[in-house]
Formats: C-alpha cells, structure tokens, sequence
C-alpha cells in the first residue's frame, strides 16, 4: 500500500525561528490534509491542500503531487505551536476511500 | 456551529471489562471516523460510519465495534479489554461531500490496567 513518510520526526527552535516540514508519499493520491495535534491531543485541520500552494497566517503548504511530496512551512515560530504535524493522504480506490497518515513530526518551540 | 464533542474525556478499566465511547459529529456532518492513537504507532483508522451503515473498516479484531444513530451519533464499543488497548481513540467527522476532510473531536482516553 502506499506509504506516507514525515521528516523530521523531532524538530526543536527557538521562538521566532523559521521551518520547514516535509510529508512524502509513494504513489499518486487525491488529497493530502496537514494537521497539528497541540499538546493535549487536540488535532486540528490546517490544510487540505491536494495541489498548489495555501497560506494562513504564519502557516502555508505547498504539495508538489507530480514529485509525491508536501511541505509545511512555519514562520516566526511560537510556543503555541509545539505538538505534533500530521500529513495524512486520501486515495480513491472505487468506492473505497482511504486516510493514510504519516507517523507525524513532533516540533517543539522554547521560549 | 460546535466542534466535535467525545465523552467520556479519561476513562480506565481494568482488563476483561468492556467499554462503550460516544462521539457528537458536527452539525451536518454525517460521516464519522474512527481512530486509534498509541505512542509510536500513529494513527490507525479503525472505521467510519455514513448514514447509520459501517462504510470503511480498518484491520483491528472484532472486539472493536461501532455503530450509528439517525442522528449521527456514533459509539465505540470495545469488549473484553486488553492491556494493549490503552490509548486515545479519536472521532472525525466530516460531510458526505469531503468526507476525507476531517474534524476531530478532543479524544478519549482509554488507560486499560
């Protein structure tokens, strides 16, 4: 089945650092989803991003589908954005549609 | 419009018990998915459920099971508990036009001893 691999898995910055994020996948698929898990296990829904390039706020993502690979970039880091960033990828198969998530990269962000 | 809501939020039960977990999609929403977090293992989708009916089934054993109301609340029932099933078992739900498109409750947590 298609594999979803993240990198890095662990990132440390200082507040106020820049980072970028990567989710690549081993086959073509028909949307990708980035999410953020906050400390407290809480996910939220950043991107649904099956091309192109989005932003909100200090946060964009840009999915490259042709080359199987997203990037998450996150600007002038702080604390509230430690946790956990999932990339999960949605493939079609028939009447079959499937998530499949990347282990996840945990970041933490100091102070 | 309210999130996605779970009850209960902690929980823990001794092995052999059985445990039943509930989930509020949003409102509209009538596609809710199923999922299981451990340390290390990601998540793993155990299913989702359309209009009271078990769409999509991931590979866990048949102690896991689920269902759906008409009003499409969903329960998770998990019988005969093992060590190995604590965990945070997260809720999605999502619309029948992007239903890979979700949004997650806060969670349950699941500590099994």
């Amino acid at each position: 089945g298609i594999q979803v691999e993240q990198s890095p898995p662990d990132l440390i910055l200082q507040e106020g650092a820049n980072s970028t994020l990567r989710c690549n996948f081993s086959d073509s698929v028909n949307n990708l989803q980035w999410f953020h898990q906050n400390p407290w296990g809480q996910l939220i829904n950043l991107f649904y991003i099956p091309s192109g390039t989005k932003q909100n706020g200090r946060l964009s993502a840009t999915t490259v589908a042709t080359e199987r690979y997203s990037l998450l970039y996150i600007s002038s880091s702080q604390t509230t954005d430690s946790g956990v960033y999932f990339c999960a990828v949605e493939r079609i198969a028939g009447n079959n549609r499937k998530l499949i998530w990347g282990l996840g990269t945990s970041l933490a962000v100091n102070p | 419009k309210a999130g996605v809501t779970q009850t209960p939020r902690y929980l823990i039960k001794t092995r052999g018990q059985q445990v039943t977990l509930s989930c509020s999609p949003i409102s509209g929403h009538r596609s809710v998915s199923w999922y299981q977090q451990t340390p290390g293992q990601g998540l793993q989708f155990l299913f989702e459920y359309f209009s009271e009916t078990q769409r999509n089934k991931g590979n866990f054993p048949g102690r896991f099971s689920g269902r759906q109301f008409s009003n499409s609340r969903s329960e998770m029932n998990v019988s005969t508990l093992e060590l190995g099933d604590s965990a945070l078992y997260l809720c999605a739900s999502s619309t029948e036009w992007a239903p890979n498109e979700q949004f997650f409750g806060p969670g349950t947590r699941l500590t099994v001893l």
